[in-house]
C-alpha cells in the first residue's frame, strides 16, 4: 500500500525556518517524481516545487524561490522541504504527492497519491 | 502563469441529481487538465486525468469533457459521498502547475 506521510509542521514565528519530511512507502521511491502542493486555511491548493527522481531537477514556485528548497534522500524514502524566511503568507496546510505519469512515463497527468499534510503556522 | 476560473463557486444540487462543473483556462491547455476531489479534512483525490480519462478507482458518474480553454466536470447522479470541493488543474504548461479556485458542491 503506498503511504506518504508528513511531518515537522508547527509554529514558527515571521523570518523563522522549518523542514518538512515527508516519509514514502509502498513504492520505489526514486523512480518518482514528487512534489510539495500547499493550501492556505479556507483556499485552494497551490503548487510550491518539484523535484525529479533522483534529486537532480528541482523548480519552485515564484513565491518561494530562493527561500524554499526541497529535496530527497532515496536511500530513506523521504522527501524534504527546507524553508526560511517565513512570511505570514506561508500558513498553510503541506501536502507532499506523488506524480502519475502518462504511458510512456515522461509526463506529468496529475499527482495519484497524496499525504495527509502538516500545517505550518507562521504568526509572532 | 496559466489562470483557471472555476464557476459556480457553490453549487447546490440534491441527492440523485446530475451536477455540472465548469473551468476556464486564461490560454489553451488542450486536453492537459486534471480534476480532483476533496473532502474536509483530508487530501485531495485524483478523479479525472487528461481531460476525460478517470482515474483508478473512480465511478462512471465521474465524467470530464472539454478542450482548449474550456473543461467540464458532470457528477451523473450524485450520491451522499459526492459532497465536497472539486478542483481543475493544468499541466500543459508549467512551472507552475495552477488549480482553479474550487467548486463547492453542496447538498440543497
Amino acid at each position: 500500500e503506498v503511504q506518504l506521510v508528513e511531518s515537522g509542521g508547527g509554529l514558527v514565528q515571521p523570518g523563522g525556518s522549518l523542514r518538512l519530511s515527508c516519509e514514502a512507502s509502498g513504492f520505489t521511491f526514486s523512480s518518482y517524481w514528487m512534489h510539495w502542493v500547499r493550501q492556505a486555511p479556507g483556499k485552494g491548493l497551490v503548487w510550491v516545487s518539484r523535484i525529479s527522481g533522483d534529486g537532480g531537477d528541482t523548480r519552485y514556485a515564484d513565491s518561494v524561490k530562493s527561500r524554499f528548497t526541497i529535496s530527497r534522500d532515496n536511500a530513506k524514502n523521504t522527501l524534504y522541504l527546507e524553508m526560511s524566511s517565513l512570511r505570514d503568507e506561508d500558513t498553510a496546510v503541506y501536502f507532499c504527492a506523488r506524480v502519475k505519469t502518462d504511458i510512456s512515463g515522461n509526463y506529468y497527468v496529475g499527482y495519484d497519491y497524496w499525504g495527509q499534510g502538516t500545517l505550518v503556522t507562521v504568526s509572532s | 502563469e496559466i489562470v483557471m476560473t472555476q464557476s459556480p463557486a457553490t453549487l447546490s444540487v440534491s441527492p440523485g441529481e446530475r451536477a455540472t462543473l465548469s473551468c476556464r483556462a486564461s490560454q489553451s491547455v488542450a486536453n492537459n487538465l486534471a480534476w480532483y476531489q476533496q473532502k474536509p479534512g483530508q487530501a485531495p483525490r485524483l478523479l479525472i486525468y487528461g481531460t476525460s480519462t478517470r482515474a483508478t478507482g473512480i465511478p462512471a458518474r465521474f465524467s470530464g469533457s472539454g478542450s482548449g480553454t474550456e473543461f467540464t466536470l458532470t457528477i451523473s447522479s450524485l450520491q451522499s459521498e459526492d459532497f465536497a470541493v472539486y478542483y481543475c488543474q493544468q499541466y500543459n504548461d508549467w512551472p507552475p502547475l495552477t488549480f482553479g479556485g474550487g467548486t463547492k458542491v453542496e447538498i440543497k
